[in-house]
């Protein structure tokens, strides 16, 4: 079955410093979402794409689909402490049902 | 603005027991779902329902698990005979158009707080 993977599992930055987490699909996806879950709270959408090559940004995030439809990141740049929690990747074949990553638990230390 | 709230936010249960998980999904959105998380570990999906039945499950929604809409707007999650590992968090998710749809943001799907549910 679909299998759905990110790295790195944990990331510690300091304040300022820029973030990135990557997620790969071990099948072809028809699009793909990315989450964000504060701690102790519940995933929050932050965003779907959809096409090849695709490059959105919402402020200071950054997030891409690539080429070949199996694989996405998410960059924040110049990371603050409201950016703390665990950033989930949901991928979807076509006709399936979203898959979750493991997630990347990002720290940022003041 | 308008969110999805699941009840209680804790059961606690005995081994054997059964479970009722209440949700209520944003009003004007049709397509409803159950997620569940492990502490410490990934969202997995365990249902999709839509017009008043379910239209995919994962291998984890066995036959000890059902879901039911019984007004215009509750959905439940039901849990027959609980086992420890069941101790999870359960989130329930609504969104406006269904995961078949690739439109941009149509299918974003909203989150409830989650019910965190512990089998002793």
């Amino acid at each position: 079955g679909q299998q759905v993977m990110q790295i790195p599992q944990y990331q510690h930055v300091q304040e300022g410093e820029d973030f990135t987490t990557y997620c790969n699909s071990s099948t072809t996806l028809s699009n793909i979402q990315w989450y964000k879950q504060r701690p102790g709270g519940h995933p929050v959408f932050l965003i779907q794409l959809v096409k090849s090559g695709e490059v959105k940004k919402q402020k200071r995030l950054t997030f891409q689909f690539g080429e070949a439809k199996k694989n996405s990141s998410l960059h924040i740049t110049a990371t603050q402490t409201t950016d703390v929690g665990t950033y989930f990747c949901a991928g979807r074949e076509y006709g399936q049902n979203f898959v979750f990553g493991p997630g990347t638990r990002l720290s940022v230390l003041p | 603005e308008p969110e999805v709230t699941q009840t209680p936010s804790h059961q606690v249960t005995q081994m054997g027991q059964e479970v009722i998980l209440r949700c209520v999904p944003i009003s004007n959105h049709l397509y409803f779902y159950w997620y569940r998380q492990i502490l410490g570990q990934k969202v997995e999906f365990l249902v999709s329902f839509y017009n008043n039945e379910i239209s995919e499950k994962s291998e984890i929604f066995d036959d000890q698990f059902s879901v039911e809409r019984p007004d215009g707007s509750n959905f439940t999650l039901k849990i027959r005979s609980t086992k420890l590992e069941d101790s999870a968090m359960y989130f329930c998710a609504s969104s406006a158009s269904g995961l078949a749809g690739s439109s941009d943001g149509y299918n974003e799907q909203f989150f409830g707080p989650g019910t965190r549910l512990t089998v002793l």
